[in-house]
């Protein structure tokens, strides 16, 4: 199973927004709607669910964290960024048979 | 509330095995998978496997099949995750996951282990 493939980063100005893809093939991505992405601050510290389902927000995080998915590809966007979104985002995706995989990550730095 | 507390530090020879544990509380242990997900130092997240805590049956990815042995102790609620012969290349932070029951929306994460293998 190949990690999924991210961007290694993106950027933006505070309040601007910014779009993180995910691409992977049609025995993940592409063939269920199980999409995650997690955020880390922090290299050590542990990620954060900040969305679920493909567009599923869990309780607490804000309205600000969109998903989407066309496709292979699922996409996380950060709309009105803020300084605390700078960090490390990965996406995750079932694969079938109980497996799961991860995509490479990718950092965004608010400018 | 949910928590998940692992096991500490270990530090193993290249070929040998190593165990870490993960301990759960607050919520009904069987209700929700629990992963194993490892990160290398500077690398990304990277699955390891899951386990059904109902009916103690694990998976892992092809690249670990025969190497790592997940495990359950449903009277104390806790997780194992056992890796035999060490490569240097396992050296990175183990966490076990709750799995909040949407097919991979991993909510609650163990504050990792670090795992050093050195000759």
């Amino acid at each position: 199973q190949s990690a999924l493939t991210q961007p290694p980063s993106a950027s933006g100005s505070p309040g601007q927004s910014v779009t993180i893809s995910c691409t992977g093939t049609s025995s993940d991505v592409g063939g269920y709607n199980y999409v995650s992405w997690y955020q880390q601050q922090h290299p050590g510290k542990a990620p954060k669910l900040v969305i679920y389902d493909v567009s599923k927000r869990p309780s607490g995080v804000p309205d600000r964290f969109s998903g989407s998915k066309s496709g292979n590809t699922a996409s996380l966007t950060v709309s009105g960024l803020q300084a605390e979104d700078e960090a490390d985002y990965y996406c995750n995706s079932y694969a079938g048979n109980r497996n799961y995989v991860f995509g490479t990550g990718t950092k965004v730095t608010v400018l | 509330q949910v928590h998940l507390v692992q096991s500490g530090a270990e530090v193993k020879k290249p070929g040998a095995s190593v165990k870490v544990s993960c301990k759960t509380s607050g919520y009904t242990f069987t209700s929700h998978h629990i992963h194993w997900v490892r990160q290398a130092p500077g690398q990304g997240l990277e699955w390891v496997g899951i386990i059904n805590p109902a009916d103690r049956r694990p998976t892992y990815p092809q690249n670990l099949q025969g190497r790592v042995t997940i495990t359950t102790d449903t009277s104390t609620s806790t997780v194992y995750m056992e890796m035999s012969s060490l490569r240097s290349e396992d050296t990175a932070v183990y966490y076990c996951v709750r799995d909040g029951g949407n097919w991979g929306d991993l909510d609650y994460w163990g504050q990792g282990t670090l795992v050093t293998v050195s000759s």
